[in-house]
C-alpha cells in the first residue's frame, strides 16, 4: 500500500533562518507531488507541484522553493524565512489528473 | 472568482441532530468532486469521490451526493467524533496538471 511521510511535525524558526521540509512517498512510482500551505480562514493554497524528477512548477511567487531530487522525494525550502511564511504545510500525492490526493500529516511552521 | 464554495463556514450540532454541508462549484465538465475530513493539526483524510450527477456514496453516518452544480455531505445522527473540518475539492482544469482546488471548508462541531 502507498504511504506518505512528512517531517518534521512542528518547527519554530527565527526570521531569516533557512527552511527544509521533506516529503517521501512509498509504494508507488512516478507520483504527482504537491506542496500546499493552509492558513486559517484561507483554505489550502497550492505552492508547488511536480510531475517528475527535477520538474517543478510554482503556483505562487514567494520566498519558497521546491525540489524533487528523487522520484518519491519532494523538498520545500527557503533561504531566509519571513514572518509571513508561518503556516501549516502539507505534502500530497496523486496518480495524475482527476485522481484524489493522499496527504501527509503536515508541518506546523512558526516563524518568530 | 472562487471555483469551489462551501457553506456554512461553521456548523454546531447536538449529538443526533442530522444536517447537511454544501459544496458548490462553477467549473464545467466536472471530472470528479472529492470530500475530505480534516482533524485539527492533521492532514486531510480522503472520504469520497463523486464523478457524475446523481451519484451517491456512503460511509457510516456520512452520505455524499452530487448534482450538476453542487454536492452535499449529509450527516445522519452525528456523534462528537464526527467533529472536524470537511473540505471539498475539484480538479483544476485551467492550470496545473492534476492539482485540486479546495473550498475553505466547513468546521463541524457536534456537542454531546
Amino acid at each position: 500500500s502507498q504511504t506518505i511521510h512528512q517531517w518534521p511535525a512542528t518547527l519554530v524558526q527565527p526570521v531569516g533562518s533557512p527552511l527544509s521540509l521533506e516529503c517521501t512517498v512509498e509504494g508507488t512510482s512516478n507520483p504527482n507531488l504537491y506542496w500546499y500551505r493552509q492558513a486559517a480562514g484561507r483554505g489550502l493554497q497550492l505552492l508547488f507541484y511536480s510531475v517528475g524528477i527535477g520538474q517543478i512548477s510554482s503556483e505562487v511567487p514567494q520566498n519558497l522553493s521546491a525540489s524533487r531530487p528523487q522520484d518519491r522525494q519532494f523538498i520545500l525550502s527557503s533561504k531566509k524565512l519571513l514572518l509571513s511564511d508561518s503556516g501549516f504545510y502539507l505534502c500530497a500525492w496523486n496518480r495524475g489528473p482527476n485522481y484524489g490526493y493522499t496527504f501527509g500529516s503536515g508541518t506546523r511552521l512558526t516563524v518568530v | 472568482e472562487d471555483q469551489v464554495t462551501q457553506s456554512p463556514e461553521a456548523l454546531r450540532l447536538q449529538e443526533g441532530e442530522s444536517s447537511s454541508l454544501n459544496c458548490s462549484y462553477t467549473v464545467s465538465g466536472l471530472r470528479g468532486l472529492f470530500w475530505y475530513r480534516q482533524d485539527p493539526g492533521k492532514g486531510p483524510e480522503f472520504l469520497f469521490t463523486l464523478y457524475s450527477a446523481g451519484e451517491e456514496k456512503e460511509k457510516e453516518r456520512l452520505k455524499a451526493t452530487l448534482t450538476k452544480k453542487e454536492s452535499f455531505l449529509h450527516i445522519t445522527a452525528p456523534k462528537p467524533e464526527d467533529s472536524a473540518t470537511y473540505l471539498c475539492a475539484v480538479p483544476n482544469y485551467g492550470g496545473s496538471q492534476g492539482n485540486l482546488i479546495f473550498g475553505k471548508g466547513t468546521k463541524l462541531s457536534v456537542k454531546p
